[in-house]
């Protein structure tokens, strides 16, 4: 397995465009997270998945913003009708939840959104 | 809305010393505090991820300690090296999602 892999890795579009991120986890993990970076800040949380389930979504988040999770695999994350905001980072992590493991995320390498 | 805070916020130290940084997070509904380090254009990699009150880890110059009671963390290097150079993010992994703090970033000076 070659880890979280994020695609694509940039992407450049013009105000009022729709943007899909996709992110492909570590196979045998159960959970799925999606965070937001921007300059100076830490990764903002977005939502997350356990399998299919989309378990929670940031009160933060507009109704632009859209994740799945199709067959507990990968996921991907559209934003509709771009604004200049919404250019970021955006993350991908995956962990293990279940008895016997940490938790930690593995994070892809991060989508990079500029919105002109 | 848990609210993971990290100070300080930047940090610039001359190789060879020593220093710490702090994450202080609320002690309810605690279920894990997980440290990473981030690169310049590189993925997040975790260092620790504790879960019980006085853990300490460690991981050749890094070392962290957990208060679950009082709320914080304590991430220490010890004789810091150009290449720890990176943001030092910590988290709060509750029963549901993994909450960030701002991070620290740290720039050793050769």
């Amino acid at each position: 397995d070659t880890g979280v892999s994020q695609n694509p890795r940039h992407k450049i579009t013009k105000r009022g465009q729709n943007v899909t991120f996709r992110c492909d986890p570590i196979s045998e993990h159960n959970r799925l997270y999606w965070y937001r970076q921007t300059l100076g800040q830490g990764p903002e949380f977005l939502t997350y998945f356990q399998n299919e389930a989309q378990l929670e979504k940031s009160r933060l988040l507009s109704d632009r913003f859209s994740a799945e999770r199709p067959k507990g695999s990968f996921s991907t994350l559209e934003i509709q009708r771009t604004e200049q905001g919404d250019s970021a980072m955006y993350l991908c992590a995956s962990s293990l939840r279940g008895q016997g493991s940490t938790g930690e995320l593995f994070f892809g390498e991060g989508s990079r959104l500029t919105v002109l | 809305i848990l609210n993971v805070e990290q100070s300080p916020q930047s940090l610039h130290v001359q190789e060879g010393d020593s220093t710490n940084f702090t994450c202080s997070f609320p002690s309810s509904n605690f279920y894990a505090l997980h440290w990473y380090r981030w690169e310049t254009a590189k993925s997040p990699e975790a260092l620790f991820v504790m879960t019980l009150n006085g853990d300490e880890k460690k991981k050749g110059r890094i070392s962290a300690t957990l208060n679950t009671k009082e709320g914080y963390s304590y991430l220490y290097i010890k004789g810091s090296q150009p290449e720890d150079s990176a943001t030092y993010l910590c988290a709060l992994g509750g029963y549901q999602k993994v909450t960030f703090g701002t991070g620290t970033k740290l720039q050793v000076i050769p």
